[in-house]
Protein backbone atom coordinates (compact mmCIF):
# COMPACT_ATOMS: atom_id res chain seq x y z
CA UNK A 1 0.00 0.00 0.00
CA UNK A 2 1.44 2.94 -0.55
CA UNK A 3 2.24 5.92 1.77
CA UNK A 4 3.40 9.26 1.15
CA UNK A 5 5.66 10.71 4.32
CA UNK A 6 6.23 14.68 4.17
CA UNK A 7 9.19 16.19 6.21
CA UNK A 8 9.02 18.57 8.71
CA UNK A 9 5.97 18.72 9.40
CA UNK A 10 6.19 22.28 9.87
CA UNK A 11 8.76 24.89 9.11
CA UNK A 12 9.52 28.59 9.64
CA UNK A 13 11.73 30.69 7.46
CA UNK A 14 13.08 34.60 7.22
CA UNK A 15 11.63 36.20 4.22
CA UNK A 16 14.19 35.72 1.24
CA UNK A 17 15.32 32.39 2.18
CA UNK A 18 15.83 30.12 -0.76
CA UNK A 19 13.91 26.76 1.33
CA UNK A 20 13.16 22.84 -0.02
CA UNK A 21 10.25 20.63 1.04
CA UNK A 22 10.82 16.67 1.22
CA UNK A 23 7.75 14.20 0.07
CA UNK A 24 8.71 10.27 0.00
CA UNK A 25 7.03 7.58 -0.93
CA UNK A 26 7.27 3.95 -0.45
CA UNK A 27 6.17 2.11 -3.92
CA UNK A 28 8.43 3.59 -6.77
CA UNK A 29 5.97 2.79 -8.99
CA UNK A 30 4.06 6.15 -9.26
CA UNK A 31 2.30 7.43 -12.37
CA UNK A 32 2.52 11.14 -11.69
CA UNK A 33 3.08 13.63 -8.54
CA UNK A 34 1.36 16.44 -7.68
CA UNK A 35 2.14 19.62 -5.22
CA UNK A 36 -0.68 21.23 -4.07
CA UNK A 37 -1.03 24.45 -1.95
CA UNK A 38 -3.83 24.59 1.06
CA UNK A 39 -4.46 27.88 2.66
CA UNK A 40 -5.61 28.00 5.94
CA UNK A 41 -9.18 26.42 6.26
CA UNK A 42 -9.55 26.69 2.02
CA UNK A 43 -9.25 24.27 -0.08
CA UNK A 44 -6.42 23.00 -1.91
CA UNK A 45 -4.53 24.99 -5.35
CA UNK A 46 -2.43 22.66 -7.64
CA UNK A 47 1.26 23.79 -8.25
CA UNK A 48 3.16 21.01 -10.36
CA UNK A 49 2.29 18.04 -11.77
CA UNK A 50 5.24 15.48 -12.42
CA UNK A 51 4.53 12.38 -15.03
CA UNK A 52 6.55 9.14 -13.93
CA UNK A 53 8.84 10.08 -17.44
CA UNK A 54 9.70 13.73 -16.10
CA UNK A 55 12.42 14.45 -13.43
CA UNK A 56 11.38 18.20 -12.72
CA UNK A 57 9.26 20.82 -13.67
CA UNK A 58 9.35 24.76 -12.72
CA UNK A 59 6.79 27.39 -11.75
CA UNK A 60 8.16 31.15 -11.20
CA UNK A 61 9.70 30.76 -8.20
CA UNK A 62 8.50 26.87 -7.91
CA UNK A 63 10.95 24.00 -9.01
CA UNK A 64 9.42 19.96 -8.17
CA UNK A 65 11.74 17.28 -8.96
CA UNK A 66 11.47 13.99 -9.00
CA UNK A 67 13.55 10.81 -8.08
CA UNK A 68 11.26 7.56 -8.47
CA UNK A 69 14.10 4.82 -8.29
CA UNK A 70 14.82 6.68 -4.27
CA UNK A 71 10.91 7.35 -3.95
CA UNK A 72 11.70 11.11 -3.62
CA UNK A 73 10.41 14.24 -4.47
CA UNK A 74 11.37 18.01 -3.82
CA UNK A 75 9.89 21.34 -4.11
CA UNK A 76 12.67 24.02 -3.78
CA UNK A 77 10.78 28.01 -3.38
CA UNK A 78 13.33 30.62 -4.56
CA UNK A 79 13.46 33.93 -2.47
CA UNK A 80 10.31 32.83 0.20
CA UNK A 81 8.06 35.68 0.35
CA UNK A 82 5.36 35.97 3.27
CA UNK A 83 2.71 35.19 0.95
CA UNK A 84 3.95 31.45 0.58
CA UNK A 85 3.07 30.98 4.10
CA UNK A 86 1.04 27.71 3.54
CA UNK A 87 0.66 23.91 3.97
CA UNK A 88 2.04 22.38 1.04
CA UNK A 89 1.01 18.65 -0.01
CA UNK A 90 2.18 16.42 -1.95
CA UNK A 91 0.41 13.51 -3.43
CA UNK A 92 1.20 10.51 -5.95
CA UNK A 93 -0.94 8.42 -8.15
CA UNK A 94 -0.03 4.74 -9.22
CA UNK A 95 -0.66 3.29 -11.99
CA UNK A 96 -3.74 1.28 -12.61
CA UNK A 97 -7.56 3.42 -12.18
CA UNK A 98 -6.03 4.46 -8.37
CA UNK A 99 -6.94 7.40 -6.12
CA UNK A 100 -4.13 10.12 -5.52
CA UNK A 101 -2.45 9.08 -1.91
CA UNK A 102 -1.81 12.27 0.37
CA UNK A 103 0.99 13.53 2.13
CA UNK A 104 -0.33 15.13 5.91
CA UNK A 105 1.54 18.16 4.45
CA UNK A 106 4.42 20.65 5.73
CA UNK A 107 3.02 23.47 7.14
CA UNK A 108 5.12 26.62 5.70
CA UNK A 109 5.86 30.05 7.77
CA UNK A 110 7.80 32.51 6.23
CA UNK A 111 8.71 35.78 8.61
CA UNK A 112 8.38 39.09 7.03
CA UNK B 1 -11.16 30.86 -8.15
CA UNK B 2 -10.05 27.20 -9.72
CA UNK B 3 -13.15 26.59 -11.65
CA UNK B 4 -14.87 23.65 -8.81
CA UNK B 5 -17.20 25.30 -6.40
CA UNK B 6 -18.62 24.21 -3.82
CA UNK B 7 -21.64 25.68 -1.59
CA UNK B 8 -21.77 26.37 1.01
CA UNK B 9 -18.78 26.98 2.67
CA UNK B 10 -19.41 26.92 5.99
CA UNK B 11 -22.58 23.94 7.35
CA UNK B 12 -22.87 23.71 11.18
CA UNK B 13 -25.81 21.01 11.79
CA UNK B 14 -27.45 18.78 14.20
CA UNK B 15 -27.09 15.26 14.15
CA UNK B 16 -30.51 14.90 13.29
CA UNK B 17 -30.52 16.82 10.57
CA UNK B 18 -30.36 16.16 6.60
CA UNK B 19 -28.19 18.49 4.51
CA UNK B 20 -26.74 18.58 1.31
CA UNK B 21 -23.06 19.69 -0.19
CA UNK B 22 -22.72 20.54 -3.75
CA UNK B 23 -20.13 20.89 -6.34
CA UNK B 24 -19.71 21.88 -9.48
CA UNK B 25 -17.13 22.71 -11.92
CA UNK B 26 -17.58 23.86 -15.59
CA UNK B 27 -13.94 22.65 -16.94
CA UNK B 28 -15.23 19.88 -19.66
CA UNK B 29 -14.03 17.39 -16.53
CA UNK B 30 -15.30 13.61 -16.31
CA UNK B 31 -14.55 12.83 -13.39
CA UNK B 32 -15.53 13.88 -9.71
CA UNK B 33 -14.57 13.23 -6.41
CA UNK B 34 -15.40 13.96 -2.33
CA UNK B 35 -12.68 13.88 -0.47
CA UNK B 36 -12.50 14.78 3.39
CA UNK B 37 -9.63 16.47 5.60
CA UNK B 38 -9.63 15.98 9.42
CA UNK B 39 -7.17 17.57 11.43
CA UNK B 40 -3.80 16.36 11.17
CA UNK B 41 -4.72 13.06 9.18
CA UNK B 42 -3.88 13.46 5.05
CA UNK B 43 -7.30 13.76 3.10
CA UNK B 44 -9.02 10.75 2.57
CA UNK B 45 -10.88 9.91 -0.96
CA UNK B 46 -14.27 8.84 -0.19
CA UNK B 47 -16.50 8.65 -3.66
CA UNK B 48 -14.98 8.48 -7.32
CA UNK B 49 -17.64 9.38 -10.33
CA UNK B 50 -16.53 8.86 -13.82
CA UNK B 51 -19.12 9.99 -16.35
CA UNK B 52 -21.57 10.30 -13.91
CA UNK B 53 -21.41 6.77 -12.89
CA UNK B 54 -19.27 5.75 -8.63
CA UNK B 55 -16.54 3.63 -9.46
CA UNK B 56 -15.35 3.86 -6.15
CA UNK B 57 -16.72 3.80 -2.35
CA UNK B 58 -14.18 4.01 -0.27
CA UNK B 59 -16.11 2.11 2.64
CA UNK B 60 -17.90 5.35 3.09
CA UNK B 61 -20.56 4.82 6.16
CA UNK B 62 -24.22 4.95 4.51
CA UNK B 63 -24.82 8.50 6.45
CA UNK B 64 -22.81 9.77 3.32
CA UNK B 65 -24.95 9.07 -0.02
CA UNK B 66 -23.04 10.67 -2.58
CA UNK B 67 -25.11 12.05 -5.93
CA UNK B 68 -24.14 12.62 -9.52
CA UNK B 69 -26.92 13.81 -11.91
CA UNK B 70 -24.34 15.08 -14.88
CA UNK B 71 -20.65 15.26 -15.27
CA UNK B 72 -21.11 19.43 -13.84
CA UNK B 73 -22.55 18.49 -10.59
CA UNK B 74 -22.16 16.32 -7.64
CA UNK B 75 -23.75 16.48 -4.42
CA UNK B 76 -23.05 14.80 -0.98
CA UNK B 77 -26.19 13.99 1.00
CA UNK B 78 -25.91 14.29 4.83
CA UNK B 79 -27.77 12.67 7.33
CA UNK B 80 -27.57 11.40 11.34
CA UNK B 81 -24.04 12.43 11.22
CA UNK B 82 -21.91 12.00 13.99
CA UNK B 83 -19.66 15.22 15.59
CA UNK B 84 -16.13 13.58 14.30
CA UNK B 85 -17.80 13.54 10.85
CA UNK B 86 -16.57 17.18 11.58
CA UNK B 87 -14.17 18.11 9.39
CA UNK B 88 -13.45 20.11 5.73
CA UNK B 89 -15.45 18.20 3.17
CA UNK B 90 -13.43 18.77 -0.58
CA UNK B 91 -15.14 18.24 -3.98
CA UNK B 92 -12.52 17.71 -6.97
CA UNK B 93 -12.59 16.74 -10.77
CA UNK B 94 -10.28 15.64 -13.45
CA UNK B 95 -10.03 15.73 -16.86
CA UNK B 96 -9.57 12.18 -17.28
CA UNK B 97 -10.36 9.05 -14.08
CA UNK B 98 -6.87 8.74 -14.68
CA UNK B 99 -5.86 11.90 -13.47
CA UNK B 100 -3.52 12.40 -16.45
CA UNK B 101 -3.49 16.05 -16.25
CA UNK B 102 -3.87 16.70 -12.26
CA UNK B 103 -6.93 17.07 -10.62
CA UNK B 104 -8.21 20.84 -9.69
CA UNK B 105 -10.01 21.09 -6.02
CA UNK B 106 -13.10 23.35 -4.54
CA UNK B 107 -12.28 25.48 -1.65
CA UNK B 108 -14.07 23.28 0.71
CA UNK B 109 -17.27 22.86 2.90
CA UNK B 110 -16.16 23.03 6.54
CA UNK B 111 -18.89 21.28 8.50
CA UNK B 112 -19.35 21.22 11.81
CA UNK B 113 -21.95 18.53 14.09
CA UNK B 114 -22.94 19.51 16.88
Amino acid sequence: KQEVTQIPAALSVPEGENLVLNCSFTDSAIYNLQWFRQDPGKGLTSLLLIQSSQREQTSGRLNASLDKSSGRSTLYIAASQPGDSATYLCAVRDWGNTPLVFGKGTRLSVIA
Amino acid sequence: ETGVTQTPRHLVMGMTNKKSLKCEQHLGHNAMYWYKQSAKKPLELMFVYNFKEQTENNSVPSRFSPECPNSSHLFLHLHTLQPEDSALYLCASSKDPAGDYGYTFGSGTRLTVV
